[in-house]
């Protein structure tokens, strides 16, 4: 059962142009969401996070905007640079065990800025 | 500051056989996670402790897998005896109380 759903294994975009990434959820106790971005032979890095209670949050060439009652977020990178070629991670937790968060990944997106 | 760091960055064994993970979270981290990711696929967790105790590990296959944390730093995760599907990376992450969670590089296990 996917509960984060990201439904575009890829997606190719030129240098300078806007990169949107779209990611999407079934369990309505998630309350924070967060995206990682992943190089080859590296770990997930976080990049930019978003509370339930947010439905904007923008951290220079990236956006992050939610859609609760869509159950659907998205990220805006813009203008994409070719550093930004990466598999890219939606993942989402829920409250539980105090302040510890228990994420859930979706399978990722591989993005590809071309020059 | 130094990030996670595990080892081996890579393992091939063959089933049946033992293998173990060792992962150093980033200092004063509290929490340690591990995830097991299968090629394909984001990243699963399997087990997570809060200093040397196990808050979740309801993802565990506790059958044939183990995880520790003595003294509440290191962790080790092992698998024992291996099957050809639990060839994947396994990557350790910590974090502090209520903070994002930092990867290490994570490990590739082979099973042949």
């Amino acid at each position: 059962d996917q509960q984060v759903k990201q439904n575009s294994p890829s997606l190719s975009v030129q240098e300078g142009r806007i990169s949107i990434l779209n990611c999407d959820y079934t369990n309505s106790m998630f309350d924070y969401f967060l995206w990682y971005k992943k190089y080859p032979a590296e770990g997930p890095t976080f990049l930019i996070s978003i509370s339930s209670i947010k439905d904007k949050n923008e951290d220079g060439r990236f956006t992050v905007f939610l859609n609760k009652s869509a159950k659907h977020l998205s990220l805006h990178i813009v203008p994409s640079q070719p550093g930004d070629s990466a598999v890219y991670f939606c993942a989402a937790s829920a409250p539980g065990g105090g302040s510890n968060y228990k994420l859930t990944f979706g399978k990722g997106t591989l993005l590809t800025v071309n020059p | 500051e130094a990030g996670v760091a595990q080892s081996p960055r890579y393992k091939i064994i063959e089933k049946r056989q033992s293998v173990a993970f060792w992962c150093n979270p980033i200092s004063g981290h509290a929490t340690l996670y591990w995830y097991q990711q299968i090629l394909g696929q984001g990243p699963k967790l399997l087990i997570q402790f809060q200093n040397n105790g196990v808050v979740d590990d309801s993802q565990l296959p506790k059958d044939r897998f183990s995880a520790e944390r003595l003294k509440g730093v290191d962790s080790t995760l092992k698998i024992q005896p291996a099957k050809l599907e639990d060839s994947a990376v396994y990557l350790c992450a910590s974090s502090l109380a209520g903070g994002g969670q930092y990867f290490g590089p994570g490990t590739r296990l082979l099973v042949l």
